[in-house]
């Protein structure tokens, strides 16, 4: 499978405590997305990567999320203290940066979250 | 900023009916415009898409023309199955400032037999 694959595919977690969530994108991709996806809504951008530099963070994006993509290869994504507002549906996505496709996102099949 | 609306669901019809699902759109610039799908248990999917004003992007028998003049970007399909049946979303990437996508709230399709 060459796909974007997230882990893990379900995590709950009491409020309070700290999530960390994987992604590894399609091999050769230089650039990985996060969003985050509610109930009844559509993914919302959270931050995205280029190789290893983070170039852009959604003011969703709250001081207790950490993202990191440390070799350019796989990333993580890190909630602290976490919260009952927390919970929802967290997307990876990954598209080449220099191909005439470069705009088109493909999509991992989400680490859904619970705080309980 | 950069926003997507499109037609609240549930749509609900019958097989081999015809299908209209509107996107309208807000963006600076000029945007590409998606259609993702995203089915029961699984992971959203590029549907199709257009880069350009008049650009019509096709998959799987369904059809979407990107018009400039109406901000709009309507999904079509002249003959729905029973396997349609998911949440579309329309989406577009305008590459300025925040470089994701930007959703719309999605509508959820279903198809009676």
């Amino acid at each position: 499978d060459t796909g974007v694959s997230q882990d893990p595919r379900h995590k709950i977690t009491k409020r309070g405590q700290n999530v960390t969530f994987r992604c590894d994108p399609i091999s050769e991709h230089n650039r990985l997305y996060w969003y985050r996806q509610t109930l009844g809504q559509g993914p919302e951008f959270l931050t995205y990567f280029q190789n290893e530099a983070q170039l852009e963070k959604s003011r969703l994006l709250s001081d207790r999320f950490s993202a990191e993509r440390p070799k350019g290869s796989f990333s993580t994504l890190e909630i602290q203290r976490t919260e009952q507002g927390d919970s929802a549906m967290y997307l990876c996505a990954s598209s080449l940066r220099g191909s005439p496709s470069y705009n088109e996102q493909f999509f991992g099949p989400g680490t859904r979250l619970t705080v309980l | 900023g950069d926003s997507v609306t499109q037609m609240e669901g549930p749509v609900t019809l019958s097989e081999e009916a015809c299908l209209t699902i509107n996107c309208t759109y807000t963006a600076t610039g000029y945007p590409s415009l998606f259609w993702y799908v995203q089915y029961p248990g699984e992971g959203l999917q590029l549907l199709l898409k257009a880069t350009k004003a008049d650009d019509k992007g096709s998959n799987k028998g369904f059809e979407a023309t990107y018009r400039k003049e109406t901000t709009s970007f309507h999904l079509e399909k002249g003959s729905v199955q029973v396997s349609d049946s998911a949440v579309y979303f329309c989406a577009l990437y305008s590459g300025g400032g925040a470089d994701g996508l930007t959703f719309g709230k999605g509508t959820h399709l279903i198809i009676q037999p």
